[in-house]
């Protein structure tokens, strides 16, 4: 399956504990999106990144969120000192270099973080 | 400010009639629009989109409508299967820009 992959599935942390939530995107996709969905809400853009670049973070709380996506590996969604309203289902996605399909992101199955 | 709204949180449908989902918009620089579809557990899926250029995209069952002046789109399933029943999200971005989402619609086709 040459999916988006997105791992751990699921996520227990204590408050004040890190989370470190991995993507990889599907195979020739160059954009990785990162969005949280809350409990009965829809999805909220986080980020927007292309390999070592962030283009986008306008989503991104501006503290103890990063996130990352080195010429190697898989893009890092990292959380630092999680509070109780982290807990949500991250999602991230991937798309195609610029073109035609440039909007249609392909989606992981989402890490669900809960913070204890 | 939620600029793609979908204000029916849930919709039932008996099997084989036609499924509507609607979603409104603010943002008029909006230039591309897209129906995602959940089910529990999983990512979201993409359906069919349409460029703001058009007003009518047909995929098999799906289609889609794109009304530009009344900032307006919808999604139309037909006939709806008992499969269909999951959470229906309408998205809209600017071409190359992140994409916005709306709070989703739940939608259940009864057998």
């Amino acid at each position: 399956n040459a999916g988006v992959m997105q791992n751990p599935r699921h996520l227990v942390r204590r408050r004040g504990q890190e989370a470190r939530l991995r993507c990889s995107p599907m195979k020739g996709h160059s954009h990785v999106y990162w969005y949280r969905q809350l409990p009965e809400e829809g999805l909220k853009f986080m980020v927007y990144l292309q390999k070592e670049n962030i283009i986008d973070e306008s989503g991104m709380p501006k503290e103890r969120f990063s996130a990352e996506f080195p010429k190697e590996g898989p893009s890092i969604l990292r959380i630092q000192q999680v509070v109780r309203g982290d807990s949500a289902a991250y999602f991230c996605a991937s798309s195609p270099p610029s073109g035609d399909s440039y909007n249609e992101q392909f989606f992981g199955p989402g890490t669900r973080l809960t913070v204890l | 400010d939620q600029q793609v709204k979908q204000n029916s949180p849930s919709l039932s449908v008996q099997e084989g009639r036609i499924s509507i989902l609607n979603c409104d918009y603010t943002n008029s620089m909006f230039d591309y629009f897209l129906w995602y579809k959940k089910y529990p557990a999983e990512g979201p899926t993409f359906l069919i989109s349409i460029s703001s250029i058009k007003d009518k995209n047909e995929d098999g069952r799906f289609t889609v409508f794109l009304n530009k002046s009344a900032k307006h789109l919808s999604l139309h399933i037909v006939p709806s299967q008992p499969g269909d029943s999951a959470v229906y999200f309408c998205a809209a971005s600017v071409i190359y820009q992140k994409v916005t989402f709306g709070t989703g619609t739940k939608l259940q086709v009864i057998p």
